[in-house]
């Protein structure tokens, strides 16, 4: 299995609070990136990076942020949450990226719940 | 605007048939399509993958078909096993970003 960690696994919390998700990886990887998944909708992207402060927007960005201090760390936030972003989150590594499509491995994921 | 469509929904198999699971996809500037199989409570796991320059890959049971210019792709899962029974994704890939399809929950019945 990748060395891709998730925290937490599972979170409740209320509607309007700030919520944090963790991914940490020990492969060295440049890329990362997160994803939600809904039923019907499959893996969606929200955002990825290529590099040390380096993201990007994916096609289900809005509500959402990252950052990336560390090649290892991908943090991905939702500064006021809502109902319709309750969902399993899954971040993905991959050693290449733009340019030259490379394998994603995927972490074992966070089920948020928001009430 | 789904840029890849995944059919079935779910699929029933006897052990010892073949699984097939059919994915288009529209944007001809995609170049990797991988699928990965998803166990409950667990991360997605590539399976295989194909890039357009070929119009089949296989690894063990699992075969990848590619018709590029239906924009059609294809996985066939030979001898289906009780435990190949999770919920598979196609997707497809440009400039490091993947689209996924919608997901095929498959059973295969002993």
């Amino acid at each position: 299995d990748a060395g891709i960690t998730q925290s937490p696994r599972h979170k409740v919390t209320e509607t309007g609070t700030p919520v944090t998700l963790r991914c940490h990886q020990t492969e060295n990887h440049r890329y990362m990136y997160w994803y939600r998944q809904d039923p019907g909708h499959g893996l969606r992207l929200i955002h990825y990076s290529y590099g040390v402060k380096d993201t990007d927007k994916g096609e289900v960005s809005d509500g959402y942020s990252v950052s990336r201090s560390k090649t290892e760390d991908f943090l991905l936030t939702l500064e006021s949450a809502t109902s319709s972003q309750t969902s399993v989150y899954f971040c993905a590594i991959s050693e290449r990226g733009k340019g030259s499509n490379q394998p994603q491995h995927f972490g074992d994921g966070t089920r948020l719940s928001i009430l | 605007q789904q840029q890849v469509k995944q059919s079935p929904q779910s699929l029933i198999v006897q052990k010892g048939g073949i699984s097939i699971i059919n994915c288009a996809y529209e944007n001809t500037a995609f170049d990797y399509f991988p699928w990965y199989q998803q166990f409950p409570g667990k991360g997605p796991a590539l399976l295989i993958a194909i890039r357009p320059d070929v119009s089949e890959k296989k690894e063990g049971r699992f075969t990848i078909s590619f018709n590029k210019s239906a924009k059609q792709f294809s996985l066939h899962i030979m001898d289906s096993q009780p435990g190949d029974s999770a919920t598979y994704f196609c997707a497809a890939g440009e400039g490091g970003k993947l689209i996924f399809g919608q997901g095929t929950e498959l059973s295969v019945k002993p």
